[in-house]
Protein backbone atom coordinates (compact mmCIF):
# COMPACT_ATOMS: atom_id res chain seq x y z
CA UNK A 1 0.00 0.00 0.00
CA UNK A 2 1.17 3.48 -0.85
CA UNK A 3 -1.63 5.88 -0.22
CA UNK A 4 0.23 6.92 3.08
CA UNK A 5 3.95 7.54 2.78
CA UNK A 6 6.29 8.22 5.87
CA UNK A 7 9.98 9.04 6.10
CA UNK A 8 12.09 8.28 7.51
CA UNK A 9 11.43 4.71 8.74
CA UNK A 10 14.01 4.61 11.23
CA UNK A 11 15.68 7.03 13.22
CA UNK A 12 17.74 7.38 15.80
CA UNK A 13 18.57 10.26 17.83
CA UNK A 14 20.11 11.78 20.73
CA UNK A 15 18.63 14.34 23.10
CA UNK A 16 20.00 17.43 21.78
CA UNK A 17 19.33 16.44 18.16
CA UNK A 18 16.06 17.90 16.70
CA UNK A 19 14.59 16.22 14.01
CA UNK A 20 10.88 15.86 12.04
CA UNK A 21 9.41 13.04 10.92
CA UNK A 22 7.12 13.55 7.45
CA UNK A 23 3.94 12.14 6.44
CA UNK A 24 2.80 12.41 2.95
CA UNK A 25 -0.88 11.12 1.98
CA UNK A 26 -2.00 10.14 -1.90
CA UNK A 27 -5.38 9.99 -0.96
CA UNK A 28 -7.01 13.09 -1.39
CA UNK A 29 -8.36 13.37 2.05
CA UNK A 30 -8.90 15.69 4.83
CA UNK A 31 -7.87 14.94 7.68
CA UNK A 32 -4.49 13.56 9.35
CA UNK A 33 -3.48 12.44 12.26
CA UNK A 34 -0.04 11.56 14.16
CA UNK A 35 -0.05 8.08 16.93
CA UNK A 36 2.88 7.14 18.94
CA UNK A 37 3.09 3.58 19.57
CA UNK A 38 4.92 1.90 22.77
CA UNK A 39 5.39 -1.20 23.44
CA UNK A 40 2.50 -3.07 25.62
CA UNK A 41 1.04 0.15 25.24
CA UNK A 42 -2.60 1.21 23.18
CA UNK A 43 -2.15 3.60 20.10
CA UNK A 44 -2.01 7.39 21.62
CA UNK A 45 -3.29 9.78 19.68
CA UNK A 46 -1.06 13.30 19.41
CA UNK A 47 -2.40 15.56 17.06
CA UNK A 48 -5.39 15.82 14.32
CA UNK A 49 -5.98 18.39 11.41
CA UNK A 50 -9.00 18.97 9.57
CA UNK A 51 -8.72 21.16 6.56
CA UNK A 52 -4.65 22.08 8.06
CA UNK A 53 -6.40 23.31 10.74
CA UNK A 54 -5.23 21.63 14.20
CA UNK A 55 -8.56 20.29 15.69
CA UNK A 56 -6.66 18.00 18.62
CA UNK A 57 -3.68 18.25 21.25
CA UNK A 58 -3.93 15.21 23.19
CA UNK A 59 -1.70 16.91 26.20
CA UNK A 60 1.06 16.28 23.98
CA UNK A 61 4.84 17.46 25.37
CA UNK A 62 6.25 20.50 23.49
CA UNK A 63 8.79 18.77 22.57
CA UNK A 64 6.72 17.11 19.91
CA UNK A 65 5.60 20.50 17.02
CA UNK A 66 3.65 19.50 14.54
CA UNK A 67 2.78 21.14 11.05
CA UNK A 68 0.40 20.76 8.09
CA UNK A 69 1.18 23.12 5.23
CA UNK A 70 -1.49 21.46 3.04
CA UNK A 71 -3.88 18.73 3.30
CA UNK A 72 -1.62 16.38 2.06
CA UNK A 73 1.47 16.52 4.20
CA UNK A 74 2.27 16.40 7.82
CA UNK A 75 5.20 17.02 9.60
CA UNK A 76 6.04 16.03 13.00
CA UNK A 77 9.40 18.25 14.42
CA UNK A 78 11.38 17.05 17.41
CA UNK A 79 13.74 18.21 19.26
CA UNK A 80 15.37 18.09 22.98
CA UNK A 81 13.62 14.35 23.01
CA UNK A 82 13.63 11.72 26.04
CA UNK A 83 14.16 7.82 26.02
CA UNK A 84 11.12 7.08 26.69
CA UNK A 85 10.06 8.96 23.52
CA UNK A 86 11.59 6.58 21.47
CA UNK A 87 8.61 4.46 19.83
CA UNK A 88 6.94 3.55 16.57
CA UNK A 89 5.07 7.01 14.84
CA UNK A 90 2.34 6.28 12.95
CA UNK A 91 1.07 9.10 10.18
CA UNK A 92 -2.67 8.58 9.68
CA UNK A 93 -5.35 10.21 7.59
CA UNK A 94 -8.98 10.30 6.98
CA UNK A 95 -11.05 11.30 4.01
CA UNK A 96 -13.35 13.80 6.64
CA UNK A 97 -13.96 14.18 10.00
CA UNK A 98 -13.78 11.38 13.28
CA UNK A 99 -16.08 8.46 11.94
CA UNK A 100 -14.14 7.94 8.65
CA UNK A 101 -11.81 5.06 8.10
CA UNK A 102 -8.00 5.49 8.91
CA UNK A 103 -5.57 4.80 6.54
CA UNK A 104 -1.99 4.24 8.45
CA UNK A 105 1.24 4.66 7.24
CA UNK A 106 4.50 2.33 7.49
CA UNK A 107 5.08 4.38 10.91
CA UNK A 108 8.46 5.83 11.95
CA UNK A 109 10.34 3.60 14.14
CA UNK A 110 12.42 6.14 16.74
CA UNK A 111 15.30 5.45 19.02
CA UNK A 112 16.51 8.40 21.36
CA UNK A 113 19.53 7.72 23.07
CA UNK B 1 -11.07 9.39 30.98
CA UNK B 2 -12.21 7.22 28.52
CA UNK B 3 -11.01 3.69 28.23
CA UNK B 4 -11.16 1.05 25.48
CA UNK B 5 -9.70 -2.67 27.28
CA UNK B 6 -9.62 -5.50 25.28
CA UNK B 7 -9.27 -9.03 26.30
CA UNK B 8 -6.78 -11.52 26.18
CA UNK B 9 -3.85 -9.64 25.68
CA UNK B 10 -2.43 -12.65 24.18
CA UNK B 11 -3.66 -15.41 22.82
CA UNK B 12 -1.77 -18.50 21.09
CA UNK B 13 -3.93 -21.29 19.01
CA UNK B 14 -3.68 -24.35 17.27
CA UNK B 15 -3.78 -23.57 13.77
CA UNK B 16 -7.46 -24.72 12.83
CA UNK B 17 -8.79 -23.35 16.33
CA UNK B 18 -11.19 -20.70 16.86
CA UNK B 19 -10.20 -17.49 18.59
CA UNK B 20 -12.19 -14.55 20.20
CA UNK B 21 -11.33 -11.32 21.39
CA UNK B 22 -13.45 -8.81 23.28
CA UNK B 23 -13.79 -4.87 23.47
CA UNK B 24 -15.01 -2.91 26.64
CA UNK B 25 -15.78 0.71 26.59
CA UNK B 26 -16.38 2.84 30.13
CA UNK B 27 -18.55 4.47 28.00
CA UNK B 28 -21.16 4.29 25.03
CA UNK B 29 -19.75 4.61 21.71
CA UNK B 30 -21.19 6.00 18.22
CA UNK B 31 -19.29 3.05 16.38
CA UNK B 32 -16.53 1.11 16.68
CA UNK B 33 -14.26 0.04 14.52
CA UNK B 34 -11.48 -3.01 14.09
CA UNK B 35 -8.15 -2.95 12.65
CA UNK B 36 -5.07 -5.78 12.24
CA UNK B 37 -1.47 -5.17 12.56
CA UNK B 38 0.82 -7.79 11.34
CA UNK B 39 4.16 -8.13 13.17
CA UNK B 40 5.89 -5.22 11.86
CA UNK B 41 3.51 -3.90 10.15
CA UNK B 42 0.60 -1.00 10.48
CA UNK B 43 -2.70 -0.97 11.49
CA UNK B 44 -5.27 -1.92 8.81
CA UNK B 45 -8.20 -1.21 8.61
CA UNK B 46 -11.38 -4.26 8.95
CA UNK B 47 -14.48 -2.96 9.99
CA UNK B 48 -16.98 -0.38 11.20
CA UNK B 49 -19.79 -1.36 13.15
CA UNK B 50 -22.48 1.20 13.84
CA UNK B 51 -26.06 0.06 14.95
CA UNK B 52 -26.83 -1.50 18.20
CA UNK B 53 -26.74 -5.14 18.11
CA UNK B 54 -24.95 -5.08 14.28
CA UNK B 55 -23.24 -7.87 13.55
CA UNK B 56 -20.97 -8.61 10.27
CA UNK B 57 -18.95 -10.94 8.55
CA UNK B 58 -15.91 -11.25 6.38
CA UNK B 59 -14.98 -14.93 5.14
CA UNK B 60 -13.99 -16.28 8.47
CA UNK B 61 -14.51 -12.92 11.02
CA UNK B 62 -17.00 -11.94 12.64
CA UNK B 63 -17.75 -8.96 13.91
CA UNK B 64 -20.28 -7.78 16.93
CA UNK B 65 -21.57 -4.63 18.46
CA UNK B 66 -23.35 -5.26 21.54
CA UNK B 67 -27.07 -4.15 22.47
CA UNK B 68 -25.86 -1.32 24.49
CA UNK B 69 -23.19 -0.36 22.42
CA UNK B 70 -20.38 -0.69 24.72
CA UNK B 71 -18.40 -3.64 23.51
CA UNK B 72 -17.58 -5.42 20.74
CA UNK B 73 -16.04 -8.58 19.58
CA UNK B 74 -13.91 -10.41 16.88
CA UNK B 75 -14.62 -14.12 15.64
CA UNK B 76 -11.99 -15.87 13.84
CA UNK B 77 -13.08 -19.47 12.62
CA UNK B 78 -10.85 -22.04 12.02
CA UNK B 79 -7.42 -20.15 12.47
CA UNK B 80 -4.79 -19.57 9.97
CA UNK B 81 -0.92 -18.36 9.94
CA UNK B 82 -2.13 -15.75 8.31
CA UNK B 83 -4.19 -14.30 10.84
CA UNK B 84 -1.25 -13.62 12.92
CA UNK B 85 -1.24 -10.58 14.19
CA UNK B 86 -2.42 -7.66 16.99
CA UNK B 87 -5.94 -6.74 16.41
CA UNK B 88 -7.43 -3.23 17.75
CA UNK B 89 -11.22 -2.19 18.15
CA UNK B 90 -11.49 1.22 18.19
CA UNK B 91 -14.20 3.20 19.56
CA UNK B 92 -15.77 6.55 18.72
CA UNK B 93 -17.27 8.18 21.72
CA UNK B 94 -20.59 10.88 20.53
CA UNK B 95 -19.60 14.40 20.29
CA UNK B 96 -15.91 13.73 19.92
CA UNK B 97 -14.02 14.02 17.41
CA UNK B 98 -11.40 11.03 18.12
CA UNK B 99 -11.19 7.20 17.59
CA UNK B 100 -9.45 5.46 21.44
CA UNK B 101 -7.93 2.43 20.45
CA UNK B 102 -7.97 -0.59 22.70
CA UNK B 103 -5.05 -2.34 24.49
CA UNK B 104 -4.84 -4.98 21.54
CA UNK B 105 -5.08 -8.65 21.28
CA UNK B 106 -2.10 -10.18 19.98
CA UNK B 107 -3.03 -13.38 18.07
CA UNK B 108 -0.32 -16.49 17.18
CA UNK B 109 -1.23 -19.45 15.04
CA UNK B 110 0.95 -22.34 16.00
CA UNK B 111 0.98 -24.85 12.69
Amino acid sequence: ETGVTQTPRHLVMGMTNKKSLKCEQHLGHNAMYWYKQSAKKPLELMFVYNFKEQTENNSVPSRFSPECPNSSHLFLHLHTLQPEDSALYLCASSQGGASETQYFGPGTRLLVL
Amino acid sequence: GQQVMQIPQYQHVQEGEDFTTYCNSSTTLSNIQWYKQRPGGHPVFLIQLVKSGEVKKQKRLTFQFGEAKKNSSLHITATQTTDVGTYFCAGLTSGTYKYIFGTGTRLKVLA
